[in-house]
């Protein structure tokens, strides 16, 4: 079957990092997505990874590990602004298949 | 340059009857996909289109259908309502696989409201 996990909710303050897991098993895998996305707003895109290790862009890193089916996002320096729902998907074959986790929505506090 | 953009971005609709929702992607983008997004399924992937062609297909019902013209426009058609259809659709545009560009960018959506 196809699975992907992350954790419902989290919660972390300004300034500080957080880090947001992902595992999944999926039938195929052409490459790992994070999305976010703020309420009652479209997913934007954050990264991408297809090899193993870390991407970096900026604030945000994600990481990426195919053997153990497991990602994590890390989001350094939190603002109030990113309190959203973080997507982890799975693009299954040629053509943007993606299948979705259920997301993370994250909680910024001051 | 300009986004994604779905029309309507909101639609009230009866049971029994059909819905077209209609996806204009970024300039330049070949693939669209289409996405249910409902709180307790969270985004299911629909179909994807590429170059006027259906390359992939979740696993919704026959109601659920689309097409794509060869401006890349795309539109998603479901026919026989149910309550359960009530969700935001979304469509995502992009290059597709022949471009090593494989970001993905997303419509507003459409919230279908069924009663």
């Amino acid at each position: 079957g196809q699975n992907i996990d992350q954790p419902t909710e989290m919660t972390a303050t300004e300034g500080a990092i957080v880090q947001i897991n992902c595992t999944y098993q999926t039938s195929g895998f052409n490459g790992l997505f994070w999305y976010q996305q703020h309420a009652g707003e479209a997913p934007t895109f954050l990264s991408y990874n297809v090899l193993d290790g870390l991407e970096e862009k900026g604030r945000f890193s994600s990481f990426l590990s195919r053997s153990k089916g497991y990602s994590y996002l890390l989001l350094k320096e939190l603002q109030m602004k990113d309190s959203a729902s973080y997507l982890c998907a799975v693009e299954q074959d040629y053509g943007q298949n993606f299948v979705f986790g259920p997301g993370t929505r994250l909680s910024v506090l001051p | 340059k300009a986004g994604v953009t779905q029309t309507p971005r909101y639609l009230i609709k009866t049971r029994g009857q059909q819905v077209t929702l209609s996806c204009s992607p970024i300039s330049g983008h070949r693939s669209v996909s289409w996405y249910q997004q409902t709180p307790g399924q969270g985004l299911q992937f629909l179909f994807e289109y590429f170059s006027e062609t259906q390359r992939n297909k979740g696993n919704f019902p026959g109601r659920f259908s689309g097409r794509q013209f060869s401006n890349s426009r795309s539109e998603m058609n479901v026919s026989t309502l149910e309550l359960g259809d009530s969700a935001l659709y979304l469509c995502a545009s992009s290059f597709g696989r022949d471009s090593m560009n494989t970001e993905a960018f997303f419509g507003q959506g459409t919230r279908l409201t069924v009663v």
